[in-house]
C-alpha cells in the first residue's frame, strides 16, 4: 500500500487522442503535484494544488489539464499530444503546500508512450 | 534559482561493501531541506533521508547516512554494507525552506546504482 495509487500503469496513445491519467491518495493530504519525468532530466514539477485550489503551474502546455476535485483526487487531462511529451508522470501529495518540513509521497506513476 | 547536480549518472558497489554518491547545490538561501529519494524499478519514489539546512549534525537512517557540507554546498549520500536491494535510481533534492516558496522539490538529474553480488 503505497498511500498514493495512479492510474492507469501504462499508456498508449495516439497525437489525436483524448485521456486521462488519475491519483488518489490515501494519506489525508492536501496538496497534490503532478510531475514528468523524461529520460536522464530531473523530475520537472508540472501543477500543484493545495486544498483544491491550482497554486502552480510550471508554464505547462494547455494540452496539459489538470483537474482537482477534492483534495483525494487529482486528474490530468491529455489532448493532443506529442511524441516529446512521452515520458514517466508521477503524482505526489503532501499535507500542505505550506509543509515545508514534510517530505511528498510519491505514486508508481504512468507510463505515457505518444505514437 | 536553485539547481542541483548528480554528476555520478551510475554508480556500481559489490554486495556488503560501502558506496557514496555525490549530490551539490547552488543556493543563496541560508536555510532549506535536502532530500534524497530513492526509485526502484517498480518506480515508486521513496524518501531515503532528509537533512535540514540548519542543523550540522548529518542525518542517518540505518545503513544510510549523508554528508552535508553547508560551506561546499554539497550534500553526498552513503550507504553502508549495500544489499540487492538498494539497486536503484537515486535523486537527490532541494527545497526551501519558507513557507511562501511552498513545498517546492528541485532534483537532481538522478544516479543509477547498481548492486553486485
Amino acid at each position: 500500500e503505497t498511500g498514493v495509487t495512479q492510474t492507469p500503469r501504462h499508456l498508449v496513445m495516439g497525437m489525436t487522442n483524448k485521456k486521462s491519467l488519475k491519483c488518489e491518495q490515501h494519506l489525508g493530504h492536501n496538496a497534490m503535484y503532478w510531475y514528468k519525468q523524461s529520460a536522464k532530466k530531473p523530475l520537472e514539477l508540472m501543477f500543484v494544488y493545495n486544498f483544491k485550489e491550482q497554486t502552480e503551474n510550471n508554464s505547462v502546455p494547455s494540452r496539459f489539464s489538470p483537474e482537482c476535485p477534492n483534495s483525494s483526487h487529482l486528474f490530468l487531462h491529455l489532448h493532443t499530444l506529442q511524441p516529446e511529451d512521452s515520458a514517466l508522470y508521477l503524482c505526489a501529495s503532501s499535507p500542505t503546500w505550506g509543509a515545508t518540513n514534510q517530505p511528498q509521497h510519491f505514486g508508481d506513476g504512468t507510463r505515457l508512450s505518444i505514437l | 534559482a536553485q539547481t542541483v547536480t548528480q554528476s555520478q549518472p551510475e554508480m556500481s558497489v559489490q554486495e556488503a561493501e560501502t558506496v557514496t554518491l555525490s549530490c551539490t547545490y547552488d543556493t543563496s538561501e541560508s536555510d532549506y531541506y535536502l532530500f534524497w529519494y530513492k526509485q526502484p524499478p517498480s518506480r515508486q519514489m521513496i524518501l531515503v533521508i532528509r537533512q535540514e539546512a540548519y542543523k550540522q549534525q548529518n542525518a542517518t537512517e540505518n545503513r544510510f547516512s549523508v554528508n552535508f557540507q553547508k560551506a561546499a554546498k554539497s550534500f553526498s549520500l552513503k550507504i553502508s554494507d549495500s544489499q540487492l536491494g538498494d539497486a536503484a535510481m537515486y535523486f537527490c533534492a532541494y527545497r526551501r525552506s519558507q513557507e511562501t516558496s511552498g513545498s517546492r522539490l528541485t532534483f537532481g538529474e538522478g544516479t543509477q546504482l547498481t548492486v553486485n553480488p
